[in-house]
């Protein structure tokens, strides 16, 4: 099993408010992900790093902010929540192994913001 | 990273062999194809990847066509439990980023 964690699990905010989404992986890994997925669609790419003090952003424009100081820990943080910002947030870390990149996926945490 | 299309949805009865197409037409010589599958808003799972030979191991095959514009994952006995979205991405190793696109929803059938 992958060692990848993200808390909280559930998040019901109101608007306006700050939140930090967590992620921590004691593999390891260099190379971290955040995605963003709405019920049934696909999921989209919004920050990624290779490593320490790396960060770069997705696919898909977010107003989200991640920072990596510490290679295990990987926070995303909304500064001013909005309804818009609902959806799942899922963290990855990659182990990179010969010519293979296998990416491991916390559980997620689905944010709600009223 | 050269972009994939695969079927919507598609259909297998339990104990059968499930087979899902990718094209990769612009694939380019130095991209691996990976297949990832999600179940039930879960985080994707890694299943298996190749470059130009077939890959096989405990959860799938992994057939690649010569001209390597085309892979068919094939999971041989399909169970209930392999219902999900299955991703099939190409990328350069170690220096892509994993872009998913809307992938396959299989849906397994007693």
């Amino acid at each position: 099993e992958a060692d990848i964690y993200q808390t909280p699990r559930y998040l019901v905010i109101g608007t306006g408010k700050k939140i930090t989404l967590e992620c921590s992986q004691t593999m390891g890994h260099d190379k971290m992900y955040w995605y963003q997925q709405d019920p049934g669609m696909e999921l989209h790419l919004i920050h990624y790093s290779y490593g320490v003090n790396s960060t770069e952003k997705g696919d898909l424009s977010s107003e989200s902010t991640v920072s990596r100081i510490r290679t295990e820990h990987f926070p995303l943080t909304l500064e001013s929540a909005r309804p818009s910002h609902t959806s799942q947030y899922l963290c990855a870390s990659s182990e990179l192994e010969a010519v293979r990149e296998k990416l491991f996926f916390g559980s997620g945490t689905q944010l709600s913001v009223l | 990273d050269a972009k994939t299309t695969q079927p919507t949805s598609m259909d297998c009865a339990e104990g059968r062999a499930a087979n899902l197409p990718c094209n990769h037409s612009t694939i380019s010589g130095n991209e691996y194809v990976y297949w990832y599958r999600q179940i039930h808003s879960q985080g994707p799972q890694y299943i298996i990847h190749g470059l130009k030979n077939n890959e096989t191991n405990e959860m799938a095959s992994l057939i690649i066509t010569e001209d390597r514009k085309s892979s068919t994952l094939i999971l041989p006995h399909a169970t209930l439990r392999d219902t999900a979205v299955y991703y099939c991405i190409a990328l350069y190793n170690q220096g892509g980023k994993l872009i998913f696109g809307q992938g396959t929803e299989l849906s397994v059938k007693p």
